[in-house]
Formats: structure tokens, sequence, C-alpha cells
């Protein structure tokens, strides 16, 4: 089945520098992707959707210029936390769509553990 | 908006039957999804429903009325490794014309030996 891979899958950084998490679909081409934020013993919270080649769609409350995301090919969508501080600590998750998707089409990527200390 | 709500925990022993129910308020519905996250994971596919009625899949089973903004997850035959957390999600059409997944809160399910 769809595989969507996410790294890294944990990351410790200082306050104020900037992290990037990947994804990749491997076997599939992500026509849209959809990046989520999680905060301890709550539920996944959308932040951003992107689309390949457009910019994408933030959420109300999710700065753009902090969580900048890019969408450049089919395979790939980039998350960067910009200037990162300790409240941007938690578990980041990715879901793709493929472009053949039927309406189990949202295939999860494994999370990036954010801790900013 | 979008209005989604779950009971926050529930407790239930091996071997038992346990319902997990799933009220939603959104415009432009477009199914409704169920998933299991254990702790420190991504989210893994249950069940999908988009018309009435109850899809069974094994232990699990996935019931909606979209009148009534009403789902539920049915687990059969408990099992340890079935403590984790259910989320509930809605699929909706947005104005943007791209479809979006919500999700609930989660209901922590803890089964007891």
């Amino acid at each position: 089945g769809a595989v969507v891979s996410q790294h890294p899958s944990r990351v410790i950084c200082k306050s104020g520098t900037s992290v990037k998490i990947e994804c990749r679909s491997l076997d599939f081409q992500a026509t849209t992707m959809f990046w989520y934020r999680q905060f301890p013993k709550q539920s996944l919270m959308l932040m951003a959707t992107s689309n390949e080649g457009s910019k994408a769609t933030y959420e109300q409350g999710v700065e753009k210029d902090k969580f900048l995301i890019n969408h450049a090919s089919l395979t790939l969508s980039t998350l960067t936390v910009t200037s990162a501080h300790p409240e941007d600590s938690s578990f980041y998750i990715c879901s793709a769509r493929d472009r053949g998707a039927n309406m189990y089409g949202y295939t999860f990527g494994s999370g990036t553990r954010l801790t900013v200390v | 908006g979008q209005n989604i709500d779950q009971p926050t925990e529930m407790t239930a022993t091996e071997g038992a039957i346990v319902q997990i129910n799933c009220t939603y308020q959104t415009s432009g519905f477009n199914g409704l999804f169920w998933y299991q996250q254990h702790a420190g994971e991504a989210p893994t596919f249950l069940s999908y429903n988009v018309l009435d009625g109850l899809e069974e899949k094994g232990r699990f089973s996935s019931f909606l009325s979209r009148s009534k903004g009403y789902s539920y997850l049915l687990l059969k035959e408990l099992q340890m490794k079935d403590s984790a957390s259910y989320l509930c999600a809605v699929r909706s059409y947005m104005n943007s014309g791209y479809s979006t997944l919500t999700f609930g809160k989660g209901t922590m399910l803890l089964v007891s030996p």
C-alpha cells in the first residue's frame, strides 16, 4: 500500500534555530499534503494544506512565516519550523493523498517528535 | 466551523465489547473515518463510512447516521493491544474546493485483564 516516509523521527534543537521535517511519498504521487501538530494528550490539529506547485493554505492561528511549507514535487513536502521556541515542541505528522485516491486515500507519516530546549 | 465530540476516556476488560461514540457538526460532509493511535505513533486507519449504516471489518465495526451527525466504533473481543487512543475524523469539502480531514480529540481506551 501507499507509504509516506517522514524524517527525522525525533529531533532536539536549541531555541532560535530552525528545523526541517521531510515527508516523502514512496510509491505514489502526493498531490496534496497535510501537516498536523499534536500536543500531549490532544488530538491532531491541522496546520496547513499544501498542493504540489502552489502555496500552502494555513489554518487560522498558524503563522505562515514561522512554519514554512514547500511542496515542490509530487513526492516531497517539507515543513520548516523557523526560530523554534520551547512552545513549538510537539509531535508533527504529515498526511498525503495520492492522485488516484479513493475515499481511503489518506496515508500518514510516522511523525516527528520535536523538542526545543 | 466544525465540531467533533467523543468521550475522553473509556475502560473495558479483555474479551468484552466496547462502543465509542462520536458526534459531529460540519458542512460539506464527505465521510467519517476512525483511526487508532498508540502513544508516540502516527494514526492507523480503521474504518470509513460515507453512507448511513454499519460497516463491519473483523473485530471492528463502524456505524454512521448522517441525519443525526453520529457515528460509533464497536470493538469486539477486546485484546490488551487494543489499548490506544481512537480518533474520529470527519472529511469535509471546503470553499476552496479541497477537502480536509478534521480530527476529534480522541478517546483513550484502556483494556484491563
